[in-house]
């Protein structure tokens, strides 16, 4: 069945540094990758995502990437702020007569220390 | 609506009984999802809905659990029977099918506790 995994877990970097979360996902015919952040207490929101026809999308201190012969795509923050503090999750989605069928990962809990 | 409304917000019960979760989608969004979300936890697919029709059911953990959807706007989550196992957030949300995404719109969430 359809699967996506998620790592790391957790991640913990310091203020400015970068953090880098990567996904790997099962079924060859998910065409949309969207990551989505939840703040502690919130609803998951969406930030960035990606079609399969594109490699690479970028969005001021946040990009995302895919490799579609590896089936994997990764979330790259630069300059992370305290406010970036939250839980990641990666989802993959196909679309179908039904609509889109969205698979998350994990999750990916991460902390920035000021 | 403003954005997707799920009723009730928090929900205590007690093993073995039934209990149900609603979801009222943004206005005019096609495709609706429930998901689950055990404390410190992944979002768990449960099923998703196009219109009234339930494509895939495949994520529902047992036939305690139903779902349906009326109208093509409001779905209930059924859990018959509860059990601990069950509690959890129980996480609601809608996309526009004919959109230029799959952008899913969550509700608040309801939070179920099995005593």
């Amino acid at each position: 069945g359809e699967n996506v995994e998620q790592h790391p877990s957790t991640l913990s970097v310091q203020e400015g540094d970068s953090a880098v979360i990567k996904c790997t996902y099962s079924d060859s015919a998910s065409n949309y990758f969207p990551w989505y952040k939840q703040e502690l207490g919130k609803r998951p929101q969406l930030i960035i995502d990606i079609r399969s026809n594109v490699g690479e999308k970028k969005d001021q201190r946040i990009a995302v990437t895919l490799n579609k012969t590896a089936k994997h795509f990764s979330l790259h923050i630069t300059e992370t702020q305290p406010e970036d503090s939250a839980v990641y999750f990666c989802a993959a989605s196909k679309s179908g007569t039904g609509g889109f069928k969205t698979i998350f990962g994990a999750g990916t809990r991460l902390f920035v220390k000021a | 609506g403003a954005g997707v409304s799920q009723s009730p917000s928090n929900k205590v019960t007690e093993k073995g009984k039934d209990v149900e979760l609603r979801c009222d989608p943004i206005s005019g969004h096609t495709a609706l999802y429930w998901y689950r979300q055990s404390l410190g936890q992944g979002l768990e697919f449960l099923i998703y809905f196009q219109g009234n029709s339930a494509p895939d059911k495949s994520g529902l953990p047992s036939d305690r659990f139903s779902a349906e959807r009326t109208g093509g706007s409001v779905s209930t989550l059924t859990i018959q029977r509860t059990q601990q196992e069950d509690s959890a957030v129980y996480l609601c949300a809608s996309s526009f099918r004919g959109g230029p995404t799959g952008e899913l719109f969550f509700g608040e969430g309801s939070r179920l506790t099995v005593l």
